[in-house]
């Protein structure tokens, strides 16, 4: 049973338009999410996090919203790049839980077209 | 760079054969994590440390064992391996800080069982 979903597996966005990335998880005791880019043969790279005390976190080009009620977060980039062409995975972590684990979505590749 | 390296980056081993690889850091972190990477999947937890000689099982431990005898070093063995085991593995580490959760990743190993 997964746990954090990523049901569109791939996504394609022309250049300089938003591209928008969606994740849906069960768990209720999930209070911290991530969002990790992954280019291939490297290993994923943090991209933005944001704490289930807020609703809204922006860093540069990426903004990622979390809506609580509907268990929904997503990860808008804003103009889309040639260079955001990766694999995107959202995870998220129960602070309170041991390990600080973290669960991961099954990705979505994203293609952004000159 | 969170100065992880694993090794080796690549390997291709016959089934029933044992297998182990290597994360090393250099920063001294206290959690360090072992996922594979498969499609559809995102990334699983094998197993993770929370310190020397500390270990704890993630959600795909079977088949697989670690150690961690020093904190640099958080070894991952194969004990049998199978053609199930071919996968791409990911090193990451955690210092966690305030309100910050992000793991860190190595750059992977390819691991092929043939």
């Amino acid at each position: 049973d997964q746990q954090v979903k990523q049901n569109s597996p791939s996504l394609s966005v022309q250049e300089g338009r938003i591209s928008i990335l969606n994740c849906d998880y069960t768990n209720s005791m999930f209070d911290y999410f991530l969002w990790y880019k992954k280019y291939p043969a490297e290993g994923p790279t943090f991209l933005i996090s944001i704490s289930s005390i807020k609703d809204k976190n922006e860093d540069g080009r990426f903004t990622v919203f979390l809506n609580k009620s509907a268990k929904h977060l997503s990860l808008h980039i804003v103009p889309s790049q040639p260079g955001d062409s990766a694999v995107y995975f959202c995870a998220a972590i129960s602070i309170k839980a041991a390990g600080n684990k973290l669960t991961f979505g099954g990705g979505t590749r994203v293609l952004v077209k000159p | 760079d969170a100065g992880i390296t694993q090794s080796p980056r690549h390997k291709v081993t016959e089934t029933g054969t044992p297998v182990t690889l290597r994360c090393h850091q250099t920063e001294n972190h206290r959690y360090m994590y072992w996922y594979r990477q498969d499609p559809g999947h995102g990334l699983r937890l094998i197993h993770y440390s929370y310190g020397v000689k500390d270990t704890d099982k993630g959600e795909v431990s079977d088949g697989y064992s670690v150690s961690r005898s020093k904190t640099e070093d958080f070894l991952l063995t194969l004990e049998s391996a199978t053609s199930s085991q071919t996968s791409v593995y990911f090193c990451a580490i955690l210092e966690p800080g305030d309100s910050s959760y992000e793991q860190y990743f190595g750059p992977g190993t390819r691991l092929t069982v043939t």
